[in-house]
């Protein structure tokens, strides 16, 4: 069974920039996360799908920040401008079926750098 | 915001000793678990522990839950140098039925062989 898969691992964009992760899941996960994981720190979820449908992106700046998951499969996040403080391993996660705390499967992730 | 806080943040062990990690958490839980994280990579679901559990074992494994003094600790025996990650607890809010997990802010373990 194929994990997880993200793309790219790795970007490095000078602030100002736009730039977007993408996401697809283990096939019939019906949930998607996105996490951004600061250096040091644990992640933080950003926003989570169920299907296509955004339940709770409560953490997300959506000043700067915009997600979409269409056909309920495959993800993006974006950043539109992107600031130093951006900076950190943006992390894709699912599971499957929803429910209270199951098991989430990570991506390896990617990792922005803003200079 | 952080709901668990694991200790210590760093651990430096030698190979075939055991590591003990603890994790702490401010609110009631349903469960509480446990993931590793190698450098450069996404994180791994190693034990689901329920809030009725009080201990439960996976290979070099043990995990146990003190919902009383909401805490938990994870033991790795007899360790091996590919042991070497960081390790994170992570919590779904109590009244929350939708999969949401609150890291801590994880522990870092180096296995020397």
């Amino acid at each position: 069974e194929a994990g997880v898969v993200q793309s790219p691992r790795y970007k490095i964009i000078e602030k100002k920039q736009p730039v977007a992760f993408w996401c697809n899941p283990i096939s019939g996960h019906n949930t998607l996360y996105w996490y951004r994981q600061n250096l040091g720190q644990g992640p933080e979820l950003l926003i989570r799908y169920e299907n296509e449908e955004a339940v709770d992106d409560s953490q997300l700046p959506k000043d700067r920040f915009s997600a979409e998951r269409l056909k309920g499969v495959d993800s993006t996040l974006k950043i539109q401008p992107a600031e130093l403080g951006d900076s950190a391993v943006y992390l894709c996660a699912s599971s499957s079926p929803p429910g209270a705390g199951d098991t989430q499967y990570f991506g390896p992730g990617t990792r922005l750098t803003v200079l | 915001s952080q709901q668990g806080e694991e200790d210590p943040q760093a651990l430096s062990i030698q190979e075939g000793e055991n590591a003990t990690m603890n994790c702490s958490y401010k609110t009631s839980i349903n469960n509480l678990q446990w993931y590793r994280q190698n450098s450069g990579r996404g994180l791994v679901h190693l034990i689901l522990i329920r809030s009725n559990e009080r201990e439960k074992h996976s290979g070099r494994l043990r995990v146990t839950l003190d919902t009383s003094k909401k805490s938990s600790s994870l033991l790795i025996t007899a360790s091996r140098a590919a042991d070497t990650a960081s390790y994170f607890c992570a919590t779904p809010p109590r009244r929350s039925n939708t999969g949401k997990l609150i890291f801590g802010q994880g522990t870092t373990l180096q296995v020397k062989p």
